[in-house]
């Protein structure tokens, strides 16, 4: 069964802790995605990977740090200087040619208090 | 840089009736996606619509492209409850010379559907 899993669904955490969250793929796409949902607002893009041990930032990279060691692998990294970090971050995954669409995982809802 | 608007952003539609939801877009974007969203869910992947002029139909769902106009559609005949949802369109900047890596959504349409 291909997908994207992603790890945990909750997460909740003290302001000043790190956090990492999973992401893992068995669809054999070269890029993989990290977006971040506020209520009510459309995703915005956190950073993303086009091959392996290469990445770059996207529009709200700032508090965030990602690694791609593994082509299935793409683990995003709240650190405690991300101002605001609870939201939902989903993760998505794409080939790189024809449609590029992006197929994403269930999410990790993350609470910081 | 290519922003992305959509609207309504709130739509209460009733059972059988027809509507179209609006996806406007600011620069050059040669690719536009459709996705369906679920409370507390995680989005779906409804259209993808690669060229001026492409129609794509699912349903009580058909999307469309004008690349124009920077305008993208769906439209929505006889609702039923189960189309419930919120929508999001997304494009991509810089068409197939750019950066394909990102996606820029708009804010989402959430669509309520009354018997």
């Amino acid at each position: 069964d291909g997908g994207i899993t992603q790890s945990p669904k909750y997460l909740f955490r003290k302001e000043g802790q790190n956090v990492t969250l999973s992401c893992e793929q068995n669809l054999n796409h070269d890029a993989m995605y990290w977006y971040r949902q506020d209520p009510g607002q459309g995703l915005r893009l956190i950073y993303y990977s086009q091959i392996v041990n290469d990445f770059q930032k996207g529009d709200i990279a700032e508090g965030y740090s990602v690694s791609r060691e593994k082509k299935e692998s793409f683990p995003l990294t709240v650190t405690s200087a991300q101002k605001n970090p609870t939201a939902f971050y989903l993760c998505a995954s794409s080939i790189l040619h024809n449609s590029y669409e992006q197929y994403f995982g269930p999410g990790t809802r993350l609470t910081v208090t | 840089e290519l922003k992305v608007e959509q609207n309504p952003l709130f739509l209460s539609m009733q059972e059988g009736k027809n509507y179209t939801i609006y996806c406007n877009y600011s620069t050059t974007s040669d690719r536009l996606y459709w996705y369906r969203q679920d409370p507390g869910k995680s989005l779906e992947s409804l259209f993808v619509l690669l060229s001026n002029g492409a129609v794509k139909q699912e349903g009580r769902l058909m999307a469309s492209l004008d690349t124009k106009a920077r305008l993208s559609t769906l439209h929505i005949t006889a609702a039923v409850h189960d189309l419930s949802a919120t929508y999001f369109c997304a494009g991509a900047p810089g068409g197939y010379g750019g950066s394909q890596g990102n996606l820029i959504f708009g804010k989402g349409t959430k669509l309520s559907v009354k018997p």
